[in-house]
């Protein structure tokens, strides 16, 4: 079993929609979970970052975390064409590796 | 954005022949990672450093060696090159809270 999985899409949203973006990990010693954008031919950037469960909102963007479940989750609302890019998961499964899933590829028509 | 920089940052190299990629950072984190990106598999874990000189292997380190030396500076060997080593490594580091960001890239062509 991979230690982070996600969905490789393509996920397909038309513009102004929400975009749902999930992913699961297999440590529940897992403490850190974050979000990266990559645009093609682009290195990853940082989106958003949570800690605890529950939900933390940054403008667009509101990241889900059910540590029980061991599933975070990255809504993206009003969805715009910009937004169309590689979305990866990763998680911290000890104190110091970093460890990304796979990606989902999201993609924002008009 | 962390300053963080890559050299090369594009390399041609035959099989066989040892390459070493260097990883800057100007930051003073103290978690430095190198990963490898292909088609269909993500980031994956190469090594990972968690202070000069303590580093430790992720999940495809064989054929590959790291060395941190001082704490801006993380080198990525590939002792002797193979044509599956052909890929895009990223660097990225660090603070405590392992928020981390990434270099430009590198992409390593093996011939």
């Amino acid at each position: 079993q991979k230690e982070v999985e996600q969905n490789s899409g393509p996920l397909s949203v038309p513009e102004g929609a929400i975009a749902s973006l999930n992913c699961t990990y297999s440590d529940r010693g897992s403490q850190s979970f974050f979000w990266y954008r990559q645009y093609s031919g682009k290195s990853p950037e940082l989106i958003m970052f949570i800690y605890s469960n529950g939900d933390k909102e940054d403008g667009r963007f509101t990241a889900q975390l059910n540590k029980a479940s061991q599933y975070v989750s990255l809504l993206i609302r009003d969805s715009q064409p910009s937004d169309s890019a590689t979305y990866l998961c990763a998680v911290t499964p000890g104190p110091d590796k970093l460890i990304f899933g796979t990606g989902t590829r999201l993609q924002v028509f008009p | 954005d962390a300053g963080i920089t890559q050299s090369p940052r594009h390399k041609v190299t035959e099989t066989g022949t040892p390459v070493t990629l260097r990883c800057h950072q100007t930051e003073n984190h103290r978690y430095m990672y190198w990963y490898r990106q292909d088609p269909g598999h993500g980031l994956r874990l190469i090594h990972y450093s968690y202070g000069v000189k303590d580093t430790d292997k992720g999940e495809v380190s064989d054929g590959y060696s790291v060395s941190r030396s001082k704490t801006e500076d993380f080198l990525l060997t590939l002792e002797s090159a193979t044509s599956s080593q052909t890929s895009v490594y990223f660097c990225a580091s660090a603070g405590g809270n392992t928020e981390a960001f990434f270099g430009q890239g590198t992409r390593l062509t093996v011939v």
